[in-house]
């Protein structure tokens, strides 16, 4: 089955730090892949998605490219803020269109803190 | 943006006793619903999918019978856990695919989570 392995945290950077958050996934077929953000006290929000390989998801100044020959989607930011601090989840969902889309599979989550 | 309201954010009950969860969407319609668990430092589980008007489709492991889902409308979906043990404690999270409103077809919006303690 869709399986998403996901960097442990807590992550504690300074602000204008880089940051990189690692996600690998085990999946049959040609899965769509996201990052969610979290944070306190509301609900999941989609941060960025790819739906296939060699794309490049972005938005807010994060990044991730689906790399299917090592089956990772990490999470990169050059210069994180305060207002970064959340929680991040990898996800891997079905093909569009697909009976499975709509399902997810998601990460464990990473606790990112920002220190000004 | 899109809204998405759960009901209660938390609540406490005594082992037994069965807690409904309510999940709505605020300013479009959602023909499907998912509904997750989290436990502490955990992934979000799928529990079950429900689909307005047909029963809901329980993930591998779930009781349907302690974890009732009623998709009662568009707007609308409840979780009951019944006779909730400490074990049921998590965190409940719903997952909504809009269908109509002010959003786009397919875009997904998530409650923020409902904590449940059971004593």
């Amino acid at each position: 089955g869709n399986s998403v392995t996901q960097m442990e945290g807590p992550v504690t950077l300074s602000e204008e730090a880089f940051l990189t958050i690692n996600c690998t996934y085990t999946a049959t077929g040609y899965p769509s892949l996201f990052w969610y953000v979290q944070y306190p006290g509301e609900g999941l929000q989609l941060l960025l998605k790819a739906t296939k390989a060699d794309d490049k998801g972005s938005n807010k100044g994060f990044e991730a490219t689906y790399r299917k020959e090592t089956t990772s989607f990490h999470l990169e930011k050059g210069s994180v803020q305060v207002s970064d601090s959340a929680v991040y989840f990898c996800a891997l969902g079905g093909n569009a269109g697909g009976t499975s889309y709509g399902k997810l599979t998601f990460g464990q989550g990473t606790i990112l803190t920002v220190h000004p | 943006g899109a809204v998405v309201s759960q009901h209660p954010s938390w609540v406490i009950c005594k082992s037994g006793t069965s807690v409904k969860i309510e999940c709505r969407s605020l300013d479009f319609q959602a023909t499907t619903m998912f509904w997750y668990r989290q436990f502490p430092k955990q992934s979000l589980m799928l529990m079950a999918t429900s689909n307005e008007g047909s029963k809901a489709t329980y993930e591998q492991g779930v009781e349907k019978d302690k974890f009732l889902i009623n998709h009662a409308s568009l707007t609308l979906s409840t979780l009951t856990v019944t006779s909730a043990h400490p074990e049921d404690s998590s965190f409940y999270i719903c997952r909504l695919l809009a269908t109509s409103g002010r959003v786009s077809y397919n875009e997904q919006f998530f409650g923020p989570g409902t904590r449940l303690t059971v004593l």
